[in-house]
């Protein structure tokens, strides 16, 4: 099974300024990876898909990007509202697998 | 609206079975994959399993294989997650989520409420 390494386990930054969280996986899965955003009491919400592409109505300062098996999730200035939980998963191989999430907290 | 409505909450006994349900509406239902994720309290997310409704092609993730069955009711648009004998380690928030049309190499794009599942002596 493929495993999904998210860093940092958390991750403390202030409003407005940008956050980088990062996934990794312990074998290809290619372009095959989504990041999703859970609030407390909240199901996860799907932010970006084959890596890098972004999902309809969710707001353009989240961007998804890859360099081999590193998957990076950039919140260019963060909102209120963006503090959460993020997960990575990979869709390219069974059993599908999440990562253990970050949870971005304010700082 | 495309939606996925589960089913409510359980309280269940060790060694009792539950099926809980996960309904489409607003898409063809058979048309997309639906995957089963678990939640266990303050921690993340586990992806169990998926199925087609069009034809109930069925993949497991090895964690979960033969603990539970997942299937579907395609004349209904439902879709199921079930225990023959549950576990006290079963409790846990269950999630639905649509992933992907006719290939579920897609992210979960539709995700239903949610089920919590809480079993006790």
């Amino acid at each position: 099974e493929i495993v999904m390494t998210q860093s940092p386990a958390t991750l403390s930054v202030s409003p407005g300024e940008r956050a980088t969280l990062s996934c990794r996986a312990s074998q290809s899965v290619g372009s095959n990876l989504a990041w999703y955003q859970q609030k407390p009491g909240q199901p996860p919400r799907l932010l970006i898909y084959g890596a890098s592409s972004g999902v309809t109505g969710i707001p353009a300062r989240f961007s998804g990007s890859r360099s081999g098996t590193e998957f990076t999730l950039t919140i260019s200035s963060l909102q209120s509202e963006d503090f959460a939980v993020y997960y990575c998963q990979q869709y390219n191989t069974w059993p599908f697998t999440f990562g253990q999430g970050t949870k971005l907290e304010i700082k | 609206e495309v939606q996925l409505v589960q089913s409510g909450a359980e309280v269940k006994k060790p060694g009792e079975s539950l099926k809980i349900s996960c309904k489409g509406s607003g898409y063809s239902f058979t048309s997309y994959w639906i995957g089963w994720v678990r939640q266990m309290p303050g921690k993340g997310l586990e992806w169990m399993g998926i199925i087609y409704p069009g034809d109930s092609d069925t993949r497991y993730s090895p964690s979960f294989q033969g603990q539970v069955t997942i299937s579907a009711d395609k004349s209904i648009n439902t879709a199921f997650l079930q225990w023959r004998s549950l576990k006290a380690s079963d409790t846990a928030m269950y999630y639905c989520a649509r992933q992907g049309y006719s290939t579920p190499f897609y992210g979960m794009d539709v995700w239903g409420q949610g089920t919590p599942v809480t079993v006790s002596s």
